[in-house]
Parts: C-alpha cells; sequence; structure tokens
C-alpha cells in the first residue's frame, strides 16, 4: 500500500470533468513538498504532466491542472477526451521515509 | 532534445546481481542541478522510486532497498550504472531512467527513458 494513495479507478464521459486525488499525510505533502504528477499511456513510459503542484511543461494541454491543499493533492482533467484514457501517478518526498514516492496509480476511462 | 535509454539483462536468475546502464544525450550530468534516476515497475501494479545520482555525485536510494542498491554515473560516457544485488523474482519489473531536472530543490523527472523489462528467474 502506497504512503500517497490514489484512488485505483475514476471514469468519464468525453467532454466532463475529472479529478484524481493523491492524499498524503504531515511528512509529504502536508509537509509542504511538492507534487508532481505523471500520464502513463498503456505500454508507455510515463510522461511528466504536472510538476510543482500547478505548472504545466511545455506542450502539455491546459486541460490538466493540478491543485494541493493540506494533506492532499489533486489533478484535474477537463474536457475529457478518449486519449486520455491512462494511468495517473503522483509523486512527492516524504520526509520520515527519507524517500521520493509514487502514488498507487489510478486507471482512467473515458466511457 | 533529451534522451534516455536503458540497457542489461533482460533475464536475470535469483540471488544474481543485476547491472542495468542508462545512456543518455540532451544534457550533461556535469551541469549544477542536473541527476538521473531509476525507477521500476512490476507488471500491471504502480511505480516505485529506487535510486537518484546528482551532479555533484551525491546519492540517494529508496529505503527499503538501499541495502542492495548502488547508483553511478560517467559523466565522460554519459552513462548511469545501476547495480542490485541478489535478485528475487519480485523484483521482475520494467526499469526506466529518468532525467532530472535542474532544479535547486524538489525532484521531478522529465523525460524517462522507454523502460526495459527484467524478468527473474530460475
Amino acid at each position: 500500500q502506497s504512503v500517497l494513495t490514489q484512488p485505483p479507478s475514476v471514469s468519464g464521459a468525453p467532454g466532463q470533468r475529472v479529478t484524481i486525488s493523491c492524499a498524503g499525510s504531515s511528512s509529504n505533502i502536508g509537509a509542504g513538498y511538492d507534487v508532481h504528477w505523471y500520464q502513463q499511456l498503456p505500454g508507455t513510459a510515463p510522461k511528466l504532466l504536472i510538476f510543482r503542484d500547478n505548472n504545466r511543461p511545455s506542450g502539455v494541454p491546459d486541460r490538466f491542472s493540478g491543485s494541493k491543499s493540506g494533506t492532499s493533492a489533486s489533478l484535474a482533467i477537463a474536457g475529457l477526451q478518449a486519449e486520455d484514457e491512462a494511468d495517473y501517478y503522483c509523486q512527492s518526498y516524504d520526509s520520515s521515509l527519507s524517500g521520493l514516492l509514487f502514488g498507487g496509480g489510478t486507471k482512467l476511462t473515458v466511457l | 532534445q533529451i534522451t534516455l535509454k536503458e540497457s542489461g539483462p533482460t533475464l536475470v536468475k535469483p540471488t544474481q546481481t543485476l547491472t542495468l546502464t542508462c545512456t543518455f544525450s540532451g544534457f550533461s550530468l556535469s551541469t549544477s542541478g542536473v541527476g538521473v534516476g531509476w525507477i521500476r515497475q512490476p507488471p500491471g501494479k504502480a511505480l516505485e522510486w529506487l535510486a537518484l545520482i546528482y551532479w555533484d555525485d551525491d546519492k540517494r536510494y529508496s529505503p527499503s532497498l538501499r541495502s542492495r542498491l548502488t547508483i553511478t554515473k560517467d559523466t565522460s560516457k554519459n552513462q548511469v550504472v545501476l547495480t542490485m544485488t541478489n535478485m528475487d523474482p519480485v523484483d521482475t519489473a520494467t526499469y526506466y531512467c529518468a532525467h532530472r531536472p535542474a532544479t535547486l530543490t524538489n525532484n521531478w523527472f522529465d523525460p524517462w527513458g522507454q523502460g526495459t523489462l527484467v524478468t527473474v528467474s530460475s
């Protein structure tokens, strides 16, 4: 079980907005460590989607946004498209473990 | 353009030592702030961070695997090597190396290599 907890799956219809949560604790997200998000399309390597909580790398559509509050972070995807169907992972740092962490991943299904 | 590629054996026997090489281009590991990390993903499971080496040769390891891991760099060859001792079938996974952008704080990875599947079996 990951220290960063994500829902195993979420789904939404094309055009809808979905959010994926990443629940942490006082030793990681709650301590102020930044959260980063990755998208992993089927059969491919992960790709950076959001860095430092809410920053998009060049080329990532503004349909993707990140936020953080307290001990949790969220990834929001607006205007869902079929090509968004993928696994999504959050990542942060934990001071108690003295290491980098990934969440357990969330599979997004576009209905 | 930054690219990374992992290489190494696809099959190792239990108790053997795994050696993986990450060969990269488009950046230098002598540039301040830059790093290269290793992350693995068992089939159908989540990502797991393993190790990270910085431009100044500082090294960080996953606490749960620290005793089995060694990460080194060869700046002249643009390579980073990860060794993992005492391999077990549970270590079967796709192993990725990834670029850590030059930043004062924080560690994220962009981009990633394509990954290499390592199977541990007798």
